[in-house]
């Protein structure tokens, strides 16, 4: 079967750090996605990790242990708008893309 | 960039009618689409894998007389809900597969909310 979780909702205070954590199992791994969806809105790529380690774009980063099954998404100097859903997605065998739950974050002034 | 074109954006239908939704790849070819599901404040839930020039592979639990899926071209898949009632009312979002691997393969059409009254 298949299961990857991350925390429901998160608060952080704006130009704070947030890490949101998803772990996983599912049946085949070729890399973890982090996705960020606003309310009524597509899911827009943040980033991809196939590699065990740290990859930085800018505010974000995102982390892969693959024998933990273990990914994290760090935003650095909130800002308001990075309020939105945060989705974190495994890409199995077979090319399907399968996503959590997703994890509602709000930045507060 | 990658572009999907999802349309329409916002449809209301009523009960007992069917409700066709587009995905089009417009800069790229896409021999794999996918269709996906979400309700109010959850995730995106896997409908369908949609090939090209062959039939969708549906989830488990995912009626394909019910929403039947169209791949005619490399650069666009169609769903329809058929006989749509109050409980197919959700958020429809497709996504496409670049052949050439930009963006590491996945573009999000901008969705379709359905609700059907």
């Amino acid at each position: 079967g298949q299961n990857i979780d991350q925390p429901t909702e998160m608060t952080a205070t704006e130009g704070a750090i947030v890490q949101i954590n998803c772990t996983y199992q599912t049946s085949g791994f070729n890399g973890l996605f982090w996705y960020q969806q606003h309310a009524g809105e597509a899911p827009t790529f943040l980033s991809y990790n196939v590699l065990d380690g740290l990859e930085e774009k800018g505010r974000f980063s995102s982390f892969l242990s693959r024998s933990k099954g273990y990914s994290y998404l760090l935003l650095k100097e909130l800002q308001m708008k990075d309020s939105a859903s945060y989705l974190c997605a495994v890409l199995e065998y077979g090319n399907k893309l399968v996503f959590g739950a997703g994890t509602i974050l709000r930045v507060k002034s | 960039g990658a572009v999907v074109s999802q349309h329409p954006s916002r449809v209301i239908c009523k009960s007992g009618t069917s409700v066709k939704i587009e995905c089009r790849s417009l800069d790229f070819q896409a021999t794999t689409m996918f269709w996906y599901r979400q309700f109010p404040k959850q995730s995106l839930m896997l409908m369908a894998t949609s090939n090209e020039g062959s039939k969708a592979t549906y989830e488990q639990g995912v009626e394909k007389d019910k929403f039947l899926i169209n791949h005619a071209s490399l650069t666009l898949s169609t769903l329809t809900v058929t006989s749509a009632h109050p409980e197919d009312s959700s958020f429809y979002i497709c996504s496409a597969r670049d052949d050439r691997g930009r963006n590491y393969g996945y573009t999000f059409g901008s969705g379709t909310r359905l609700t059907v009254v």
